[in-house]
């Protein structure tokens, strides 16, 4: 079935360094991929999106490219800030031909905190 | 303000004692969803609904019942809480169903099952 995998956290950086989280993904078919932000007592929001192949997201600084040779969709800022602390979460959407059904699936988040 | 709402935020309660959980969008979506978060776990689904009077289950529905009569509305039932249900709880909307629709989600219910 459908996966997402992505990097145990936590990750802690010093202002203004270059982030990575890396996101791996198994799908039978051809999923969107998701960057999704979870801030302290908030929901998820959306980040970026990117729904086919070399496609690239991006949103407030963060970026992410549509992988599909490595199955990967990797989260890249150039320079955190101190309020990019929060939980990130990758996800993909599928649609399952078996159950006729879209399937969205989460990872399990990575929490990223910022020192000033 | 477009938003998905949900009521209560925190809930305290004890085993076997039916409770409600309401959410509600104001976007006019098609796709609703439930999901539980727990530690190590990300994001579960539990029920989703892809229009009115269409339901179906998630990954871990034991345990839930979920109903849409109206668009705007689709509340969480757990007709006996068992203390295996205390979890973080997160409804989600979509314009639709589909591969390429972003979810919109409400602020959370932490609920707590003695």
């Amino acid at each position: 079935g459908d996966s997402v995998t992505q990097m145990e956290g936590p990750v802690t950086l010093s202002e203004e360094a270059f982030l990575t989280i890396n996101c791996t993904y198994t799908a039978t078919g051809y999923p969107s991929l998701f960057w999704y932000v979870q801030y302290p007592g908030e929901g998820l929001q959306l980040l970026l999106k990117a729904t086919k192949a070399d496609d690239k997201g991006s949103n407030k600084g963060f970026e992410a490219t549509y992988r599909k040779e490595t199955t990967s969709f990797h989260l890249e800022k150039g320079s955190v800030q101190v309020s990019d602390s929060a939980v990130y979460f990758c996800a993909l959407s599928d649609f399952s031909g078996t159950s006729g059904t879209y399937k969205y699936i989460f990872g399990t988040g990575t929490r990223l905190k910022v020192l000033a | 303000e477009a938003q998905v709402t949900q009521n209560p935020r925190y809930l305290i309660t004890v085993t076997g004692k039916k409770l409600t959980v309401t959410c509600s969008q104001n976007m006019n979506h098609e796709y609703m969803s439930w999901y539980r978060q727990d530690p190590g776990l990300g994001l579960r689904q539990i029920y989703y609904s892809m229009n009115v009077e269409v339901t179906d289950k998630g990954d871990v529905p034991e345990g839930y019942k979920v109903s849409r009569k109206e668009k705007r509305n689709f509340p969480l039932i757990l007709e006996s809480p068992s203390p295996n249900q205390t979890s973080l709880y997160f409804c989600a909307s979509s314009l639709r169903g589909g591969v390429f629709f972003e979810q919109f989600f409400g602020p959370g219910t932490r609920l707590t099952v003695l």
